[in-house]
């Protein structure tokens, strides 16, 4: 079992949409990261949390800590927006120094 | 632009052979990250450096190596490649070596092996 899970693997919606994407995780963390990799391979970081909430534009990430549980948000999605978005933890063990553990993805298409 | 650069952005090479991929961070981050994303296992951590030094191995190769250079730019070396080792690989930097820094991501390293 992976120690990051997010749902759904693929999404599709209609551009306008409220998207939201799941992430479960198991193990203790330090912080919760989620990143966007475009079809051409380059990732970026959209947030970093350990706590509540972040807002950022259109995205709002939350995290629930004693639930192990983290969503992004997308509020009025755009064909722009069509990306794999991903969860990664980064775990309390070794003192923060490992990196981080990825989930597998969530493969958003927002048609116009 | 997350400001770091990887290089070269694409290597074809055969079996067997050894490659080395680049990695310079940010201006000011010492820690430097290197993943490697395929299709089959998705994104994994290999390993850490800080300041030059080694902090953390994830799931890297014995085939593999890295080192961080006084100028905290970083390579990671592969050695007797195999099919499997076809993959895109990316090194992240931050500015400490602690849990509460974001990484930024470099553009990554597409190998193919042959």
């Amino acid at each position: 079992k992976n120690e990051v899970e997010q749902s759904p693997q693929n999404l599709t919606a209609q551009e306008g949409e409220f998207i939201t994407i799941n992430c479960s995780y198991s193990v203790g963390i330090s912080a919760l990261h989620w990143l966007q990799q475009h079809p051409g391979g380059g990732i970026v970081s959209l947030f970093m949390l350990s706590s509540g909430k972040k807002k950022h534009g259109r995205l709002i990430a939350t995290i629930n800590i004693q639930e192990k549980h983290s969503s992004l948000h997308i509020t009025a999605s755009h064909p722009r927006d069509s990306a794999v978005y991903i969860c990664a933890v980064k775990g309390r063990s070794g003192g923060g120094a490992d990196g981080l553990t990825f989930g597998k993805g969530t493969h958003l298409i927002i048609q116009p | 632009d997350s400001g770091v650069t990887q290089t070269p952005k694409h290597l074809i090479t055969a079996t067997g052979q050894r490659v080395t991929l680049r990695c310079s961070p940010r201006s000011g981050d010492l820690s430097v990250y290197w993943y490697q994303q395929s299709l089959d296992q998705g994104l994994q951590f290999l390993i850490h450096y800080y300041n030059g030094e080694e902090r953390a191995k994830g799931n890297i190769l014995e085939r593999f190596s890295a080192q961080q250079f006084p100028d905290l730019h970083s390579e990671l070396n592969l050695s007797s490649l195999e099919l499997g080792d076809s993959a895109l690989y990316f090194c992240a930097s931050s500015l400490t070596r602690d849990s509460f820094n974001e990484q930024f991501f470099g553009p990554g390293t597409r190998l193919t092996v042959l």
